[in-house]
């Protein structure tokens, strides 16, 4: 069974510009997530979708970062303008969703460098 | 504030010896906890899991204690092996469905 896939791995820009990130979940899983990462720090939720729906997006700075997910399947995480702080790892994980366990399935990642 | 805590940054073992990861939590609404372990440039994968309504879960070498009344969990590795070094995360939730509060990690190297 393939695993969430995230592309680009690695990304460098200089601050001001746009980025974009993908996320391919695992097939059948209906509930999307993207993380933030700093180094030295847990992930920290930024959105959660639940199939196209954005369920929870309040940790999300809306001013310059948005996400899709159309068609409940893959996502999209941009961010416009870049600024030197969101230097970070930007991971996707997916969950079955619905009753159960929350055992999320974590992508490798991107890692955004903001020069 | 930090709701799910990790004070230990790393800790180091002997191969074969015991390893125990602490994590604290400040919400008294969590009642679902997980660990997670993480190697370089890839991304968390998921180790073991605890209800509320129990105390203690095991799966092989991995054994989670959970604490309420201290809300504390720990995290038992025995015997250790050098396959083991990674950065461990604990994770909360209220709910199995709810969102993961994760804490900053501890880097475990276990030395052969």
């Amino acid at each position: 069974e393939a695993g969430v896939v995230q592309s680009p791995r690695y990304k460098i820009i200089e601050k001001k510009q746009p980025v974009a990130f993908w996320c391919n979940p695992i097939s059948g899983h209906n509930t999307l997530y993207w993380y933030l990462q700093n180094l030295g720090q847990g992930p920290e939720l930024l959105i959660r979708y639940e199939n196209e729906e954005a369920v929870d997006d309040s940790q999300l700075p809306k001013d310059r970062f948005s996400a899709e997910r159309l068609k409940g399947v893959d996502s999209t995480l941009k961010i416009q303008p870049a600024e030197l702080g969101d230097s970070a790892v930007y991971l996707c994980a997916s969950s079955l969703g619905g009753t159960g366990n929350n055992e999320q399935f974590f992508g490798p990642g991107t890692r955004l460098t903001v020069l | 504030d930090q709701q799910v805590k990790q004070n230990s940054p790393s800790l180091s073992v002997q191969e074969g010896r015991i390893s125990i990861l602490n994590c604290d939590y400040t919400n008294s609404m969590f009642d679902y906890f997980l660990w997670y372990k993480k190697y370089p440039a890839e991304g968390p994968t998921f180790l073991i899991s605890i209800s509320s309504i129990k105390d203690k879960n095991e799966d092989g070498r991995f054994t989670v204690f959970l604490n309420k009344s201290a809300k504390h969990l720990s995290l038992h590795i025995v015997p250790s092996q050098p396959g083991d070094s990674a950065v461990y995360f604990c994770a909360a939730s209220t709910g199995s469905q709810g969102n993961l509060i994760f804490g900053k990690g501890t880097k475990l190297s276990v030395k052969p």
